[in-house]
């Protein structure tokens, strides 16, 4: 059964850089899409952007200026850098497997396994 | 501001039915495929529905979905205090640049 850990700091610095990784068990990173999820403490999820095992990315516009997602397949790891960070940047950040299709002029996509998640506060 | 509409909470009592609404739009909803994801208090979203209506396995058939023009319903029968969570549609949005996952604000879920 696929599980997914992450890992980085707990509390970062406002306009420092938030890292975090995640690593992949249970099943290989050479597959599917790799994403990272947000959620700030008693609100709504929000999609940050995924990476395909190939490399390839897509963002969500709101945080594309400062986002950058890259994978290591050696490691079976993705990660998470995000640049420039305020207060708002305070949330829970999850990673996930991502399922995306296209077909017959739809979009499928969901997302499954979900790692445990990780609270990260920006806070001087 | 969401990108997709939840009613902020809904509540019923155990062994009773209850649904939860998730409203977008066209380029949205409209044209893609709805996940449903439950979060029970302090853990991480789990998956529910794929594929507007599809189950996971694990999932026990209490829990449904459907969807009708630019409005998704996820449909939970035989109410349990365990069911108590917040619950969260997301679909795929062509609007965005290169498009990209949107989801609603949450429907908390009361089992009185």
């Amino acid at each position: 059964q696929m599980q997914l850990q992450e890992s980085g700091p707990g509390l970062v610095k406002p306009s420092e850089t938030l890292s975090l990784t995640c690593t992949v068990s249970g099943g290989s990173i050479s597959s599917y899409y790799w994403s990272w999820i947000r959620q700030p403490p008693g609100k709504g999820l929000e999609w940050i952007g995924h990476i395909h095992y190939s490399g390839s990315t897509n963002y969500n516009p709101s945080l594309k200026s400062r986002v950058t997602i890259s994978v290591d397949t050696s490691k079976n790891q993705f990660s998470l850098k995000l640049s420039s960070v305020t207060a708002a940047d305070t949330a829970g950040y999850y990673c996930a497997r991502g399922r995306y299709y296209y077909g017959s002029g739809s979009y499928y996509s969901w997302f499954d396994p979900w790692g445990q998640g990780t609270l990260v506060t920006v806070s001087s | 501001q969401s990108v997709l509409t939840q009613p902020p909470s809904v509540s019923a009592a155990p062994g009773q039915k209850v649904t939860i609404s998730c409203s977008g739009s066209s380029s949205n909803i409209g044209n893609n495929y709805v996940s449903w994801y439950q979060q029970l208090p302090g853990t991480a979203p789990q998956l529910l529905i794929y594929e507007n209506n599809k189950r996971p396995s694990g999932i026990p058939d209490r829990f449904s979905g459907s969807k009708s023009g630019t409005s998704a319903t996820l449909g939970i029968t035989g109410l349990q205090t365990g069911d108590e969570a917040d619950y969260y549609c997301g679909t795929w949005d062509s609007s965005l640049s290169a498009g990209g996952v949107v989801f609603g604000g949450g429907t908390k879920l009361t089992v009185l």
